[in-house]
């Protein structure tokens, strides 16, 4: 069975800094790219970074470009995203989802998500 | 840079009724369109992908059409556990996600 556990959110101060992971199991996570999606609080989802199998192709959304890094370990089945220089607008949950790219290109699993709150 | 409309917000309609949400991609995306349900405090589930294809397991009552700039998804007959929020994403360029789509029953 296909799982995803997010974890390392919290409440941090603007201008602060935090790392997300993203711990994968039931699948070959090697083989996959892999996406970071939040959702502002009753708000919509935004796409805000993928990072290739072999961690060639990295991209960020603009909102987060420079702020942001994406990384993985494929020996210890984990995804990561290291924020800094955090905003309130940063505020959401933060999915880590799997992307799957035969016949079309979705997100066909998400992990439940972590709340990051940015408040002083 | 796309962008994505995804029209009505919010809808109210009754058991087995039929449900039609539109999303409008500013740019030609091809078929590179899919279809997420998201219910509350729950992380999203993929519906449909490359605009009419139906994801293992997903009820056929669920259906996807369009190319191109216009697409629609459709629940032929609406069901009480089809309360959520829908939203389309495009995937031509970077993953783009529609503004979502609220479905209550009347």
């Amino acid at each position: 069975e296909v799982q995803l556990v997010e974890s390392g959110g919290g409440l941090v101060k603007p201008g602060g800094s935090l790392r997300l992971s993203c711990a994968a199991s039931g699948f070959t996570f090697s083989s996959y790219s892999m996406n970071w999606v939040r959702q502002a609080p009753g708000k919509g989802l935004e796409w805000v970074s993928s990072i290739s199998s072999s961690s060639s192709y990295i991209y960020y959304a603009d909102s987060v470009k420079g702020r942001f890094t994406i990384s993985r370990d494929n020996a210890k089945n984990s995804l990561y995203l290291q924020m800094n220089s955090l905003r309130a607008e940063d505020t959401a949950v933060y999915y880590c989802a799997r992307e799957i790219a035969v016949a079309g290109t979705r997100f066909d699993y998400w992990g439940q998500g972590t709340l990051v709150t940015v408040s002083s | 840079d796309i962008q994505m409309t995804q029209s009505p917000s919010s809808l109210s309609a009754s058991v087995g009724d039929r449900v039609t949400i539109t999303c409008q991609a500013s740019q030609d995306i091809s078929n590179y369109l899919n279809w997420y349900q998201q219910k509350p405090g729950k992380a999203p589930k993929l519906l449909i992908y490359d605009a009419s294809n139906l994801e293992t397991g997903v009820p056929s009552r669920f259906s996807g059409s369009g190319s191109g700039t216009d697409f629609t998804f459709t629940i032929s007959s609406l069901q009480p556990e089809d309360i959520a929020t829908y939203y389309c994403q495009q995937y031509d360029n970077l993953p783009l996600f529609g503004g979502g789509t609220k479905v209550e029953i009347k």
